[in-house]
């Protein structure tokens, strides 16, 4: 069945330093892939998406782009902050799934970032 | 903000008590989902609901019901509260079923079950 993987965590970094956190999956046909992140305390938020091979989503700094050779969808960003401690969902959503909109879910990645 | 609240956000409970958790959206959207969160497996969907009195069961079912009355409600049941139902729960909005479609998550509930 459809699947997600991405690196445990947690990731530690300084801040201004470069991020990135993998994610791969395994689906059948063209999904829908979408990056979410989860601050402390909070509900999920979607921080991006791609809905087909080759598209780039990107948002405050945030960037992943779909490679459907390599089934993959990492997660980068050029200079973290303290502010973009949290954790971090790689998710998928087939294009047909009988009748709802599906998303499968990685394990997250915990993000710790310091001064 | 999507317009979803929680309610309880948070909640302890003993063995063997129903629970009733409230999501209520103001957005109007067709298709509200319940979630688990839990170390290691990310979100898991409990059961989902495609419109007024139109639910189906999602991948870790067994222990919940749902109903959903009003457009804007959606109420998870754990009608004999189990430890292994302790988890933090979310709920989830969107407007289609399509898989190009972004959920909306609520601020969700932390439930212990002691």
């Amino acid at each position: 069945g459809d699947s997600v993987t991405q690196m445990e965590g947690p990731v530690t970094l300084s801040e201004e330093a470069f991020l990135t956190i993998n994610c791969t999956y395994t689906a059948t046909g063209y999904p829908s892939l979408f990056w979410y992140v989860q601050y402390p305390g909070e509900g999920l938020q979607l921080l991006l998406k791609a809905t087909k091979a080759d598209d780039k989503g990107s948002n405050k700094g945030f960037e992943a782009t779909y490679r459907k050779e390599t089934t993959s969808f990492h997660l980068e960003k050029g200079s973290v902050q303290v502010s973009d401690s949290a954790v971090y969902f790689c998710a998928l959503s087939p294009r047909f799934s009988g009748g709802y909109n599906k998303l499968i879910f990685g394990a997250g990645t915990r993000l710790a970032v310091h001064p | 903000d999507a317009g979803i609240t929680q309610s309880p956000r948070h909640k302890v409970t003993e063995t063997g008590t129903p629970v009733t958790l409230r999501c209520h959206q103001t957005e109007n959207h067709r298709y509200m989902y319940w979630y688990r969160q839990d170390p290691g497996h990310g979100l898991r969907l409990i059961h989902y609901s495609y419109g007024v009195k139109d639910t189906d069961k999602g991948e870790v079912s067994d222990g919940y019901s749902v109903s959903r009355s009003k457009t804007e409600d959606f109420l998870l049941t754990l009608e004999s509260a189990t430890s292994s139902q302790t988890s933090v729960y979310f709920c989830a909005i969107s407007e289609s079923s399509g898989g190009a479609d972004t959920q909306y998550f609520g601020p969700g509930t932390r439930l212990t079950v002691l």
